[in-house]
């Protein structure tokens, strides 16, 4: 069965720094990935997605994602955090049943920004 | 610019009692979701509804039904609340069936349930 895995519950890095959020995932075929990210008390928001072609992905707020398929990996980057940017991120992969998609969610990393 | 509205955003329940909570979407978008989200967990697939007039499981179905009312609206109930559903539910929606069409789930803002 298809699923997602976030290696790190908590990261902490330093406004300015640069970010890397993990995401293994498995699946059989060439998945489709997505992250997303929550503000507190909200919903949440997709910042970039990927189903084929070109594996590195450019997403809104300056995040990036590489696609790896030779390491099942989608990690999360940006060059340089803002402290707008302290959220929990979610890693998702498509599962297909029954002749539907559904979005499995791994369980999440939660961004802390020093100033 | 409402989005995927929820109802109720905070309710708390004594074991035993049933709820419902309702959601909204003005999208004109098929498919329909509840989730429910748990520290260290992520989301979760209770139901969805690919489409007005279908439901169906997802990970977590057990304690919940659901109903497609319409192409707008998805209702998630509780028929008899246990303290383990205490957690925050969101609903979302997507355009086609299923989310590979556009590639996105539109959330509401959650509902935050309590069971005592």
């Amino acid at each position: 069965a298809q699923s997602v895995t976030q290696p790190d519950i908590h990261i902490t890095v330093s406004e300015g720094a640069s970010l890397e959020l993990r995401c293994n995932y498995s699946y059989g075929a060439t998945p489709y990935l997505f992250w997303y990210v929550q503000s507190p008390g909200q919903g949440l928001q997709l910042l970039l997605k990927y189903f084929s072609g070109d594996t590195l992905v450019q997403g809104i707020k300056g995040f990036e994602a590489e696609f790896k398929r030779s390491q099942s990996s989608f990690n999360l980057r940006k060059p340089s955090v803002h402290w707008s940017d302290a959220a929990e991120y979610f890693c998702a992969v498509v599962m297909f049943s029954g002749g539907y998609n559904k979005l499995i969610f791994g369980a999440g990393t939660r961004l802390a920004v020093h100033p | 610019n409402a989005g995927v509205t929820q109802t109720p955003k905070f309710q708390v329940l004594k074991t035993g009692q049933s709820m419902t909570l309702q959601c909204a979407q003005d999208m004109n978008h098929n498919s329909m979701y509840w989730y429910r989200q748990d520290p260290g967990m992520g989301l979760r697939l209770i139901y969805y509804s690919a489409s007005e007039g279908t439901t169906d499981k997802g990970e977590v179905p057990n304690g919940y039904n659901v109903s497609r009312l319409n192409k707008r609206e998805f209702s998630l109930r509780l028929e008899s609340a246990a303290p383990s559903q205490t957690s925050v539910y969101f609903c979302a929606s997507s355009l086609g069936q299923g989310v590979v069409n556009t590639g996105e789930l539109f959330f509401g803002e959650g509902s935050r349930l309590t069971v005592l």
